[in-house]
Order: C-alpha cells, then structure tokens, then sequence
C-alpha cells in the first residue's frame, strides 16, 4: 500500500494550458506539503495544509492554487503554464514534521514545452 | 531568509572509505534536523534524524550535531556504491506552521 501517492507521475503539456496533480496520503497525518525541485535538485516548499488549512504560502505565483479537499488529500492546480514551471513536484505528509520528518510522494514530473 | 547552505560536491570516495558530508544552518531557533537520501529520478528518505548536540549513530550512519556552531554533518562509514546519491540535509522551521527547508544537497560518488 503506497503510503502517498501522487498522479500523474510524468506531464508533458503546452505552455498555457492548465493541469493538475492529485496527492493522497494514508498515513493518517494532520499535515500535507507541496516541494518543487528545479533541475539543481533544490526543494523548495511552496504551501503547506493542516488539516485542510492553508499554512504556509511561500513566494509562489498565484497561477498556482492547491486544494485540500479533505486531511488525505492534497491538490496542485496549475493555470497558464509557462516554461519555467518544469520542474518535479513532490507531496509530503507528516503527524509531527519537527519530529518525524516528512514521508514523500514519487514525485510528478512536469514538462512544458 | 532562513537557509541551509551545503556544498553540492561532487564529493567522491573510494569503496571503504569514510564520506563526510556537511551542512550549515541559518536560524538559530532550529530544533530538528534531518539528513535525506536521494537516488537520482526518486523521491527522497529520511535516513537520519537528529536533535540534541552531539553525535547520533545508526548502523553505518552517524549523523553530528553542533547548535552553537549551527552545523550538522553525516558521516557514512565503509561507504559503498549503493550509498552513491544525492544527499540533502532538512532544517525545521516555524512560521506560522511547522515545515522543513532543506539545502541544495551533496552529490556523492562511491567507486568500486
């Protein structure tokens, strides 16, 4: 049973478009997390939910709108991709982060061509 | 802007050998830290984590911690070429809601 689970795993679209990314997590944790890794492997956090409650809202373009649905579910909303938005995005759940850490996704990777 | 600053490397070791890998911190009210391994094309998995000054062993594994001098280190002993993989080094922060800011992690390379 993947303990979170993340679709699609690869993307390729156009530029202008609009996706999303679905996350699921069976773990039971409160909190869900969205990191985007850029080709020098740098994780940067971009929102953080706690039982569906906006956290943490970094520095990201408001073309970018995730969704909490419920505890277990985390989704990422693209609108008017741009090229710079390639890049591989992970989903992340934790109980307790400054305890336990994070438990990871596989990873989505986008393209934008 | 809080940070964690590591060198990207590569760091390259010959089979046996010991790999240190380093990394430093910015915000002095950091309480956790973690060591992440990362093979290329997959997600990353926590392999260490560590809380109290001072060293913290786990099988091959031996994670360092210095509060004062906002550093922690890892060392990996009788590395092997499996170990060869990006290694990033996760600091927690609170802002708000509690979350991990990770540094640009170490590439290390493990020859047989």
């Amino acid at each position: 049973d993947t303990a979170v689970s993340q679709t699609p795993k690869y993307l390729v679209t156009q530029m202008g478009n609009d996706k999303s990314i679905k996350c699921e997590q069976n773990l039971g944790h409160d909190t869900m997390y969205w990191y985007k890794q850029d080709s020098k492997k740098f994780l940067k956090i971009m929102f953080s939910y706690n039982n569906k409650e906006l956290i943490i809202n970094e520095t990201v373009p408001n073309r970018f709108s995730p969704k909490s649905p419920d505890k277990a579910h985390l989704n990422l909303h693209i609108n008017s991709l741009e090229l710079g938005d390639s890049a591989v995005y992970f989903c992340a759940s934790s109980q307790i982060p400054g305890l336990f850490g994070y438990t990871f996704g596989s990873g989505t990777r986008l393209t934008v061509v | 802007q809080k940070e964690v600053e590591q060198n990207s490397g590569p760091l390259s070791v010959p089979e046996g050998a010991i790999a240190s890998l380093n990394c430093t911190y910015s915000d002095r009210g950091s309480q956790s830290f973690f060591w992440y391994r990362q093979y290329s094309g997959k997600s990353p998995e926590l392999i260490m984590s560590i809380y109290s000054n001072g060293d913290k062993e786990d099988g091959r594994f031996t994670a360092q911690l210095n509060k004062a001098s906002q550093y922690v280190s890892l060392l990996i002993r009788d590395s092997q070429p499996s170990d060869s993989a990006t290694y990033l080094c996760a600091v927690n922060i609170n802002q708000a809601g509690t979350a991990l800011i990770f540094g640009k992690g170490t590439t290390l390379s493990v020859s047989s």
